[in-house]
């Protein structure tokens, strides 16, 4: 099973910043990787995914993450925040011949106008 | 609707009262699991199920029991509670054939 580390646990940023949530998995085997969002008092939200094919993922609200397979990262990128992303991001990662979702420590986005 | 659905949201209790936290998916999945979020650690693995009477330990299982006597449903049993069991508990399924996690609204519990 996979041993993910997210390297900021918290993260202030002005409103209209970019912002770089950094994540690193353990293993170079074959994975899926994920970010999830929790927005204050809230369930978890599927924010991205890379299953296969282009190492640049999207989301519909801006955000963005890339798959670095040599450097076993998957960090995520907005280049411009608003109050509304304030929330915790979780980086998630399962192999590829596995059903276990590996889970990070969490980032928390606190977004400041 | 596709979801899965965790009941109750909020629970307190006192130390040692039996309780279960039940957990139903309705898209037919065959994988279910159990995780804990507290802070700093972000989500850890309890249990997980890879079919009806198939479970297995995840990272944290102790202090915890589930079974799976049906596909839909994945309930999370705690036979005496204690206060380091207090925390934010989802639950999470997933097909064979697909590759997305979908996970419920989560359980704030707390035992006193």
């Amino acid at each position: 099973a996979q041993s993910v580390t997210q390297l900021d646990s918290q993260v202030p940023v002005f409103e209209e910043a970019p912002v770089e949530l950094r994540c690193n998995y353990s293993s170079s085997v074959s994975v899926y990787l994920f970010w999830y969002v929790q927005y204050p008092n809230q369930g978890l939200q599927l924010l991205l995914k890379y299953l296969s094919g282009s190492t640049l993922v999207e989301s519909i609200n801006g955000f963005e993450a890339e798959f670095n397979k040599s450097q076993t990262s998957f960090h995520l990128r907005k280049p411009s925040v608003h109050i509304s992303d304030t929330a915790e991001y979780f980086c998630a990662v399962s192999d590829q011949d596995d059903y276990k979702l590996s889970f990070g420590a969490g980032t928390t986005v606190t977004v400041r106008a | 609707e596709a979801q899965v659905t965790q009941n109750p949201r909020y629970l307190i209790t006192v130390t040692g009262k039996k309780l279960t936290v039940t957990c139903s998916q309705n898209m037919n999945h065959e994988y279910m699991s159990w995780y804990r979020q507290d802070p700093g650690l972000g989500l850890r693995q309890i249990y997980y199920s890879m079919n009806v009477e198939v479970t297995d330990k995840g990272d944290v299982p102790e202090g915890y029991k589930v079974s799976r006597k049906e596909k839909r449903n994945f309930p999370l049993i705690l036979e005496s509670p204690s206060p380091n069991q207090t925390s934010l508990y989802f639950c999470a399924s997933r097909g064979f054939s697909n590759y997305g996690y979908t996970f419920g609204s989560g359980t704030r519990l707390t035992v006193v």
